[in-house]
């Protein structure tokens, strides 16, 4: 049973603010979420993490609901750079044995110009 | 910078051949990751390691051998290659936690 579902693929106009969200009814009290992306010819790379609320970087922003069942990874003013496939991911804060990430197929974000 | 690099970036083996992948990181991490995907899938992870001297099977082993020599260093070996290992290898790094270093990748075609 995986633990996260995004949509498979989302489409967005530069400049705009674009939103993925993720839902993970089971979420242990223990458990993260982690956000990455990985861009065409290069490994994934670490966007932002939180455990509950509202978390802000340079790169983005993240929302967790009050149940923490869903989260919100949040864009402002994308560019055709942004064009990537973001996974979220849910895992204890050390991975659980092993301090181990596991993605899954993530959210295909296009991008138009 | 502190980076994770892979070497060869790309490579072409012959089926039941030896191939050995070579990660290097810079980021003075005790753990390291050798993750495979596949076209149009997330990744896997295949070995991992948090000391030197040290490996450990990930979810998908079968087929493959890790190498740890030094902290900086991980190795991932495939004794007889095979067709169903052609993909993308990708090496990580981190310090425990789970914001990982990735280096850009290996493609790796097996004919």
């Amino acid at each position: 049973l995986a633990k996260t579902t995004q949509p498979p693929s989302m489409e967005a106009y530069e400049g705009q603010e674009v939103n993925v969200s993720c839902s993970h009814t089971n979420i242990a009290t223990s458990e993260y979420i982690y956000w990455y992306r990985q861009v065409p010819h290069q490994g994934p790379q670490f966007i932002i993490q939180g455990y509950k609320d509202y978390v802000v970087n340079e790169v983005a922003s993240l929302f967790i609901s009050a149940d923490r069942k869903l989260s919100t990874l949040s864009l402002p003013w994308v560019s055709l750079r942004d064009a990537a496939v973001y996974y979220c991911i849910v895992t204890d804060r050390y991975g659980g044995s092993g301090n181990k990430l596991i993605f899954g197929t993530g959210t295909l974000l296009s991008v138009k110009p | 910078e502190a980076a994770v690099t892979q070497s060869p970036r790309s490579k072409v083996a012959v089926t039941g051949g030896k191939v050995t992948l070579s990660c290097h990181q810079t980021n003075n991490h005790d753990y390291m990751y050798w993750y495979r995907q596949d076209t149009g899938h997330g990744l896997r992870l295949i070995h991992y390691s948090y000391v030197a001297d040290s490996t450990e099977k990930g979810d998908i082993p079968d087929g493959y051998k890790a190498s740890r020599p030094s902290q900086e260093n991980f190795s991932l070996i495939l004794e007889l290659a095979s067709l169903s290992q052609t993909a993308v290898y990708f090496c990580a790094s981190s310090d425990g936690g789970l914001d990982y270093t990735f280096g850009s990748g290996t493609r790796l075609l097996v004919i």
